[in-house]
């Protein structure tokens, strides 16, 4: 059973970076199944994808977010990366890992297109 | 850009009842290249990450009861949860998958025990 934790400061200054960690347990990140995201969750209000990354290297990103977002991915480590530039309140959010998967035979495979495995998500504040 | 819109806000339903939950995507999530409807439903208890219920519009996730089911199909879709059961209350939201690629989630629905 694959696990996700998320790892990174919890408070951040603004104009500053966020910078987080998705370590992953009980399964390869290496896998070809699995396209890893982030989500983000402001304080009583409705998710955010922020974008994903597959193990080689190939990245999306929400247009919203993809002037100040990087995304990175450790295979060696079993993680994957966000960085989040130039930060403001407007930031401050509960921060997820999340997976989407595969399905299909591999020479005309799918993505299923939603999140089946999260990290139980981590709180970021900005604040001076 | 794409608009998931949820409705209602929040309700209130007895428990042993029917809740139905709707879902409008601005544009079709139906791919004509396998025929999926890319809409999902998760649920989420407060201090909890969401939990994927339904994906392709009426696929149950692995271990979901069978009383939570999804219909629907181009841009319009319901979440329906039949028998309600306490453990049920929550929020649920509505997720749509576009192929540019992007995921975006309606804002959520409170569901409570009348």
């Amino acid at each position: 059973q694959v696990q996700l934790q998320e790892s990174g400061p919890g408070l951040v200054k603004p104009s500053q970076t966020l910078s987080l960690t998705c370590s992953v347990s009980g399964g390869s990140i290496s896998s070809d199944d699995y396209y890893w995201s982030w989500i983000r969750q402001p304080p009583g209000r409705g998710l955010e994808w922020i974008g994903y990354i597959y193990y080689s290297g190939t990245i999306y990103y929400n247009p919203s977010l993809k002037s100040r977002v990087f995304m990175s991915v450790d295979t060696s480590k079993n993680q994957f990366s966000l960085r989040l530039t130039s930060v403001t309140v407007a930031d401050s959010a509960v921060y997820y890992c999340a997976r989407d998967r595969k399905r299909g035979p591999s020479s005309s495979w799918y993505l299923l297109g939603a999140f089946d495995t999260w990290g139980q998500g981590t709180m970021v504040t900005v604040s001076s | 850009d794409i608009v998931v819109t949820q409705s209602p806000d929040s309700l209130a339903v007895s428990l042993g009842e029917r809740a139905t939950i709707n879902c409008k995507s601005s544009q079709s999530v139906l791919y004509s290249s396998n025929n999926k409807n890319y809409l999902a439903w998760y649920q989420q208890k407060p201090g909890q990450p969401p939990k994927l219920l339904i994906y392709w519009a009426s696929t149950r996730e692995s271990g979901v009861p069978d009383r939570f089911s999804g219909s629907g199909s181009g841009s319009d879709f319901t979440l329906t949860i039949s028998n309600l059961q306490a453990e049920d209350v929550a929020v649920y939201y509505c997720q749509q998958f576009y192929n540019t690629p992007s995921y975006t989630f309606g804002q959520g629905t409170k569901l409570q025990i009348k």
